[in-house]
C-alpha cells in the first residue's frame, strides 16, 4: 500500500506570511498526487493536484505545489497567506484512480 | 446543483444496533467512495463502487457492507455497530475512476456507545 506523511500536524503563521505545508509520499513506481483543504465542519475540496508534465502545480485560492521525484514530495505553498486559509490541509496519493492514501493532516492556523 | 449529499448529519447508536447511511450524487458521475475519518489518522477508504454495479473493498472494509443502488445512490451499511466504528463518515464521488477530482459531501458524524 501507499503510504503519506505529513510531518507537520499544526502550523500556526501570522496574516500574510509565505507558508509551507509538507508531504512526503512512498513509492517505487510513479503515483499521482492531490492536495485537499477541509474547512470547519465541510467536506474536503480539491486544492490542485499532479497527474504528469510540469512540476510546479498551481492550484486554487494561490496555493502551489512542486513535486519532487527522487525527495518523494510534494509541499504545498502559499506566498502570503490569509485568514480565510484557516483549515485543514490534506496530502492524497493514487496508484490507481480509485484507491486514495490520505495523510493525517495538517492544521494551519492564521493569525491576525 | 446539491453535489454530494448524506444522511443523517448525526447519529448515535448503540453497540450491536445497524444502520444504513445514505449518500447521494447529481453529477452523473461513475465512481463513489466511501471514507472515515479519525483524529491523527486522516481519511481511510471503506469501499468504492468504480461504476453502477461494482463495488470493492478498500483499506478498512471490515464491518461494512456497501450498496450502489443506482447511478447516483450508494450507501453503507453497519450491520453490527461496535465503539470502534465511532467516526466521521465522507461520501465522495468523481466522474470516473481516472485521478479525477473527488467531490466530498458533507460527511455523517457517528457515535456508537
Amino acid at each position: 500500500a501507499q503510504s503519506v506523511t505529513q510531518l507537520d500536524s499544526q502550523v500556526p503563521v501570522f496574516e500574510e506570511a509565505p507558508v509551507e505545508l509538507r508531504c512526503n509520499y512512498s513509492s517505487s513506481v510513479s503515483v499521482y498526487l492531490f492536495w485537499y483543504v477541509q474547512y470547519p465542519n465541510q467536506g474536503l475540496q480539491l486544492l490542485l493536484k499532479y497527474l504528469s508534465g510540469s512540476t510546479l502545480v498551481k492550484g486554487i485560492n494561490g496555493f502551489e505545489a512542486e513535486f519532487n521525484k527522487s525527495q518523494t514530495s510534494f509541499h504545498l505553498r502559499k506566498p502570503s497567506v490569509h485568514i480565510s486559509d484557516t483549515a485543514e490541509y490534506f496530502c492524497a496519493v493514487t496508484l490507481t484512480g480509485n484507491q486514495f492514501y490520505f495523510g493525517t493532516g495538517t492544521s494551519l492556523t492564521v493569525i491576525p | 446543483n446539491a453535489g454530494v449529499t448524506q444522511t443523517p448529519k448525526f447519529q448515535v447508536l448503540k453497540t450491536g444496533q445497524s444502520m444504513t447511511l445514505q449518500c447521494a450524487q447529481d453529477m452523473n458521475h461513475n465512481s463513489m467512495y466511501w471514507y472515515r475519518q479519525d483524529p491523527g489518522m486522516g481519511l481511510r477508504l471503506i469501499y468504492y463502487s468504480a461504476s453502477e454495479g461494482t463495488t470493492d473493498k478498500g483499506e478498512v472494509p471490515n464491518g461494512y457492507n456497501v450498496s450502489r443502488l443506482n447511478k447516483r445512490e450508494f450507501s453503507l451499511r453497519l450491520e453490527s455497530a461496535a465503539p470502534s466504528q465511532t467516526s466521521v463518515y465522507f461520501c465522495a464521488s468523481s466522474r470516473d475512476s481516472s485521478y479525477n477530482e473527488q467531490f466530498f459531501g458533507p460527511g455523517t458524524r457517528l457515535t456508537v456507545l
